[in-house]
């Protein structure tokens, strides 16, 4: 089945440190999402993308969706405390269809 | 309600035991998914509704595994002669591409616990 492969598995950053994350998969998807998961709670969406080529910014989150529909990185601008969690890559071949979850990438922010 | 509800949010069993858990998607929507979340692991994907009808159900891992929604809206996952390998999150989402929005809202999980 489809897997994507994301990294990197953690981060140990200070505040107010840019945050660079990406995933690849080995096969295509036409939509790519980047959830947010805090601790006892379900994901949240950040981001979807559903162009190929297509750069989308939500606050100080900027995503792309790479042109070979096979990757898509995540950065995140100017970290806070409250940006600390686990983010998730996740691609869909159609719209409303199951959604493929990455690994996570784990984001601590020291004090 | 304002999101989607799961209940019970924890659940301890005993290895065979039965367990059923409920989803309480957002009013409306017609779409509705299970996903399974292994300890430090993503979400991976058990079975999708659209409306009452299970349109696939390949990711239940075996046929312990049983999902229903029968009138819609409510959803029951139920898991027979429970075993440790099912320990995990259990987490529903729902979409409602028709009305529109196709983003998956998730609820916070149940935790099961086989003991």
């Amino acid at each position: 089945g489809q897997q994507l492969n994301q990294s990197p598995q953690s981060m140990f950053i200070q505040e107010g440190e840019d945050v660079s994350m990406n995933c690849t998969s080995s096969s295509i998807f036409n939509t790519w999402l980047w959830y947010k998961q805090d601790p006892g709670e379900g994901p949240v969406l950040l981001i979807a993308l559903y162009k190929a080529g297509e750069l989308t910014s939500n606050g100080r989150l900027t995503a792309q969706f790479g042109i070979t529909r096979k990757d898509s990185f995540l950065n995140i601008s100017a970290s806070i405390p409250s940006d600390v969690g686990i983010y998730f890559c996740a691609g869909q071949l159609d719209r409303d269809d199951k959604i493929i979850f990455g690994k996570g990438t784990r984001l601590h922010i020291l004090p | 309600g304002a999101g989607v509800s799961q209940s019970p949010r924890y659940k301890v069993a005993k290895r065979g035991q039965d367990v059923a858990l409920r989803c309480d998607p957002i009013s409306g929507h017609v779409s509705l998914f299970w996903y399974q979340q292994a300890l430090g692991q993503g979400p991976e994907f058990l079975t999708y509704f659209q409306n009452e009808a299970q349109l696939d159900k390949s990711g239940l891992p075996s046929d312990r595994f049983f999902a229903e929604r029968p009138e819609g809206s409510v959803s029951t996952l139920k898991i027979q002669r429970t075993q440790q390998e099912d320990s995990a999150v259990y987490l529903c989402a729902s979409s409602g591409l028709v009305s529109g929005t196709d983003t998956q809202y998730f609820g916070p999980g149940t935790r099961l616990t086989v003991l």
